[in-house]
């Protein structure tokens, strides 16, 4: 079956500016998960979803960052007023539930450039 | 927060030959995994080992687990250039679901 899938796979954008990147889970996943990859910072966790729960946004950096998840499948990050540090690799993950013990299945991801 | 660091941060080699890549982490865990990632991208689950067990194997892989020291180490036998790659380790926090990665080595096996 189709795997997680992302887009765009990359984004070049002008400081300031609001992106949006999409992330389709496998289906049947109930559980989304976002992360970031920077340099220097490594893997980290931004947002996850599961089911019709609220969303865990402890991970997210800031307030121009948020995250929906329409119908408990496809979901969209937006970032707003974009800066600089905002560049890295944003992975999107699907499980299929929200046990520790649940692979995570990740996407390609999307690079983000931030001029 | 880094909960997991890997060591050493890269690690070559010639094709055939062993490759061991250890993890430290810092709190009790439920379980840690080990993820490759190809050219930055996307991150491929490769074996869970479960804070109960001491050794796990899949196909070349074998992961060891040591509760006490408080780490782990992954081990690919028969390396291939195809093994190239950026390995993580990541640990749930708790009992949870989030994810802590640490920095990843970079492996490259040389043909």
């Amino acid at each position: 079956g189709a795997g997680v899938s992302q887009s765009p796979s990359n984004k070049v954008t002008e400081k300031g500016k609001d992106v949006e990147l999409r992330c389709d889970p496998i289906s049947g996943h109930t559980a989304l998960y976002w992360y970031r990859q920077s340099l220097g910072q490594g893997l980290e966790f931004l947002i996850y979803f599961q089911g019709n729960s609220a969303p865990d946004k402890s991970g997210l950096p800031s307030d121009r960052f948020s995250a929906e998840r329409t119908g408990g499948s496809v979901s969209t990050l937006t970032i707003q007023r974009t800066q600089q540090e905002d560049s890295a690799v944003y992975l999107c993950a699907s499980s299929l539930s929200s046990l520790a013990t649940d692979t995570q299945y990740f996407g390609p991801g999307t690079r983000l450039t931030v001029l | 927060s880094q909960q997991g660091e890997e060591d050493p941060q890269a690690l070559s080699i010639q094709e055939g030959e062993n490759a061991t890549m250890n993890c430290s982490y810092k709190t009790s865990i439920n379980n840690l995994q080990w993820y490759r990632q190809n050219s930055g991208r996307g991150l491929v689950h490769l074996i869970l080992i479960r804070s109960n067990e001491r050794e796990k194997h899949s196909g070349r892989l074998r992961v060891t687990l040591d509760t006490s020291k408080k780490s782990s180490s992954l081990l690919i036998t028969a390396s291939r250039a195809a093994d190239t790659a950026s390995y993580f380790c990541a640990t749930p926090r708790g009992s949870n679901y989030k994810l802590t990665f640490g920095k990843g080595t970079l492996l490259t096996v040389n043909p």
